[in-house]
C-alpha cells in the first residue's frame, strides 16, 4: 500500500540550531516529492519539490531536501532555524494522477528563543 | 493576486444541517481540490475537478459533494452533517498533474 510516515510528530529546536525533518514513503514506482509548511491558522505552503535530476533540492526560506532512493526517503534540513519557522510540515509523494498523492501526518516544529 | 479564498472561516453546524463551503481562486488554475485534515491525520483528498464541468471522487467523498461550473469556482456541499465531518477544510488548486498546489486558509467546521 501507498504511504508516508514522518516519524517525528513533534521536535523542538533551539534557534540558530541545525533541524532535519524526516519524510519515508512506499509507492509503486519513484513519486514525485514535495514539503509543505503550515503556519498556525494558515493554508498549506510550498517549500520544494523535487521531480527528477539532482536529488538535492533548495527550497525557500533557506531550507534543502535529499532525495535517497535507496532508503525511500525526503527528508527536509536547514543548517540555522529562526523563530518564524515554528510550524507543521508536511511531507507529500505523488505520481500523475490528481488523486494519488498522498500527505504524510505532519511534523510540528517548535523553535526555543 | 487573491490566490485561493475560502468562506467561511468557521461555522458550527447541528446534526443533520447542511451548507456549502465556497472556494475561489483568481489564477485561472484547471485543477482544485477539496481536502480535510484531521489531527495527526495529515490530508485527506475529498474530490478534485480537472477544469470546469468536470469532477472525481478522492479518497474521502462520503457525505459531500461537489461542482465546478466555473473554473473560479469550487464549492463543497455538506448535505447531512454529522459529527464525523468535524475538521478542518482546504481548498487548493494547481496547474496541473505534480504541480505546486496553492492552498486557501481553510474553514474550520464544527458539527455538534
Amino acid at each position: 500500500a501507498q504511504s508516508v510516515t514522518q516519524p517525528d510528530i513533534h521536535i523542538t529546536v533551539s534557534e540558530g540550531a541545525s533541524l532535519e525533518l524526516r519524510c519515508n514513503y512506499s509507492y509503486g514506482a519513484t513519486p514525485y516529492l514535495f514539503w509543505y509548511v503550515q503556519s498556525p491558522g494558515q493554508g498549506l505552503q510550498l517549500l520544494l519539490k523535487y521531480f527528477s535530476g539532482d536529488t538535492l533540492v533548495q527550497g525557500i526560506k533557506g531550507f534543502e531536501a535529499e532525495f535517497k532512493r535507496s532508503q525511500s526517503s525526503f527528508n527536509l534540513r536547514k543548517p540555522s532555524v529562526h523563530w518564524s519557522d515554528a510550524a507543521e510540515y508536511f511531507c507529500a509523494v505523488g505520481a500523475w494522477s490528481p488523486d494519488k498523492v498522498i500527505f504524510g501526518p505532519g511534523t510540528s516544529l517548535s523553535v526555543i528563543p | 493576486n487573491a490566490g485561493v479564498t475560502q468562506t467561511p472561516k468557521f461555522r458550527i453546524l447541528k446534526i443533520g444541517q447542511s451548507m456549502t463551503l465556497q472556494c475561489t481562486q483568481d489564477m485561472n488554475h484547471n485543477y482544485m481540490y477539496w481536502y480535510r485534515q484531521d489531527p495527526g491525520m495529515g490530508l485527506k483528498l475529498i474530490y478534485y475537478s480537472v477544469g470546469a464541468g468536470i469532477t472525481d471522487k478522492g479518497e474521502v467523498p462520503n457525505g459531500y459533494n461537489v461542482s465546478r461550473s466555473t473554473t473560479e469556482d469550487f464549492p463543497l456541499r455538506l448535505e447531512l452533517a454529522a459529527p464525523s465531518q468535524t475538521s478542518v477544510y482546504f481548498c487548493a488548486s494547481s496547474t496541473g498533474v505534480g504541480e505546486t498546489q496553492y492552498f486557501g486558509p481553510g474553514t474550520r467546521l464544527l458539527v455538534l
